[in-house]
């Protein structure tokens, strides 16, 4: 079993409607998570970080955690094609200082 | 402005020859990494530096060498060993105590 695990897509969502990206992780003691946002040929892009269970939200972004079931979600409001990317789920595991653990990544396309 | 800086964005290397990507960081971070990406895939951690004079393994070492001789740079030798180096190369930092990861653009290395 992968440590972190995403759907790798492509996920295709009408502009305007909700996309929706998930992750799941192995290590039960894991403390941060983060989403990144990379454009092909691009490197990422922190767009959101959360630590603690429920929801957080940041303008279009909520990024939601779950610990008990070991998922984190993003959902992205109101998809504009612009939000074309390939999101990546990273997670950092407990006692692992900085390192990251990342998925493969979810292609994401926003259809105008 | 403050940022990571990676040079050169593409290098193209004969295969047998040592090869070394530059990684610089004006952030006053301490902790910085390298990870490889192929393509479709996450990222993999290659090697990684909490403080100066000191670095450590990743997940995927083999064929890799750093050194951390200033705060500012972490630079990373891709080795004849090194099977499959053609890869997308990214660079990242963090301050010490935190897990949020930045980026710089990344260097895409070629063996021809």
């Amino acid at each position: 079993q992968k440590e972190v695990e995403q759907n790798s897509g492509p996920l295709s969502v009408p502009e305007g409607a909700i996309a929706s990206l998930n992750c799941t992780y192995s290590d039960r003691g894991s403390q941060s998570f983060f989403w990144y946002r990379q454009y092909s040929g691009k490197s990422p892009e922190l767009i959101m970080s959360i630590y603690s269970n429920g929801d957080k939200e940041d303008g279009r972004f909520t990024a939601q955690l779950n610990k008990a079931s070991q998922y984190v979600s993003l959902l992205i409001r109101d998809s504009q094609p612009s939000d074309s990317a390939t999101y990546l789920c990273a997670v950092n595991g407990y006692n692992q200082g900085g390192k990251l653990i990342f998925g493969q990544g979810t292609e994401l396309s926003v259809k105008p | 402005d403050g940022g990571i800086t990676q040079s050169p964005k593409y290098l193209f290397r004969k295969e047998g020859q040592n090869v070394t990507l530059s990684c610089e960081q004006n952030l006053n971070h301490d902790a910085m990494y390298w990870y490889r990406q192929d393509p479709g895939q996450g990222l993999r951690l290659i090697y990684y530096s909490q403080i100066v004079n000191d670095f450590q393994k990743g997940d995927i070492a083999e064929g890799y060498s750093v050194s951390r001789e200033k705060k500012e740079s972490f630079p990373l030798t891709v080795t004849s060993a090194q099977k499959n180096p053609t890869a997308f190369y990214l660079c990242a930092s963090n301050r010490q105590g935190t897990t949020e990861a930045f980026f710089g653009q990344g260097t895409r290395l070629t063996v021809v």
